[in-house]
């Protein structure tokens, strides 16, 4: 079962209103995670590492202030794209490692936002 | 820094065919680990097999295994007696191994297409 839960799946939203996606871990604490940006038909590029109780790390290029990052909890990571435009409308991706369990990765199922 | 070259952006195979997935990296690390994820329509990225730097055997996980030539820095994945359920895109990516606070960093991703 999925040791990842990320909500929403899918946000539609208008232009310049934030959004708020979750990132959880279930059965694990995690005290880094990672938020991924997908476009179409492209590879996961990193924009920033959350980590539990001190501020996000941005990838370069990646707005700090527009995708507000708070990781307030070791199983809570959120990602809120605030005064989004249509050039937001990507999928959003998390994950987490859970060190006691092996090398592998886990990811969230994915949030689909589209800002119209 | 790390970089994973993918360069079949997409593959065909009949169905009940072997297929091999091409995946070559680059790093300055001398520790450091391989994954290959797939990623089916609906976004999700499902773990497949990892592969340590220092491991002598090349890992296997029922019908995948991946080819590991070190000296060649590539990774490639086979999949044995593909079935229609394997269309999806796979994405190959790395991380130094005992770092687990880093992210993977993903390669472009192949896109594999199983015909009957």
């Amino acid at each position: 079962g999925a040791v990842v839960s990320q909500h929403p799946s899918r946000v539609i939203c208008k232009s310049g209103t934030s959004v708020k996606i979750e990132c959880r871990s279930l059965d694990f604490q995690a005290t880094t995670m990672f938020w991924y940006r997908q476009f179409p038909k492209q590879s996961l590029m990193l924009m920033a590492t959350s980590n539990e109780g001190s501020k996000a790390t941005y990838e370069q290029g990646v707005e700090k202030d527009k995708f507000l990052i708070n990781h307030a909890s070791l199983t809570l990571s959120t990602l809120t794209v605030t005064s989004a435009h249509p050039e937001d409308s990507s999928f959003y991706i998390c994950s987490a490692r859970d060190q006691g369990r092996g090398a592998e990765a886990f990811f969230g199922q994915g949030t689909r936002l589209t800002v119209v | 820094a790390q970089k994973i070259t993918q360069t079949q952006p997409g593959m065909f195979v009949q169905e009940k065919e072997a297929v091999t997935l091409d995946c070559t990296y680059d790093t300055s690390d001398q520790s450091y680990g391989l994954f290959w994820y797939k990623q089916p329509s609906s976004g999700e990225m499902i773990f497949l097999i990892y592969q340590g730097s220092y491991d002598e055997q090349n890992a296997t996980e029922g019908r995948y295994s991946l080819n590991f030539q070190k000296a060649r820095k590539s990774a490639n994945l086979v999949i044995s007696a593909s079935q229609l359920g394997d269309s999806a895109m796979y994405f190959c990516a790395m991380r130094g191994r005992y770092s687990g606070n880093t992210p993977l960093v993903f390669g472009k991703g192949t896109r594999l297409s199983v015909i009957a």
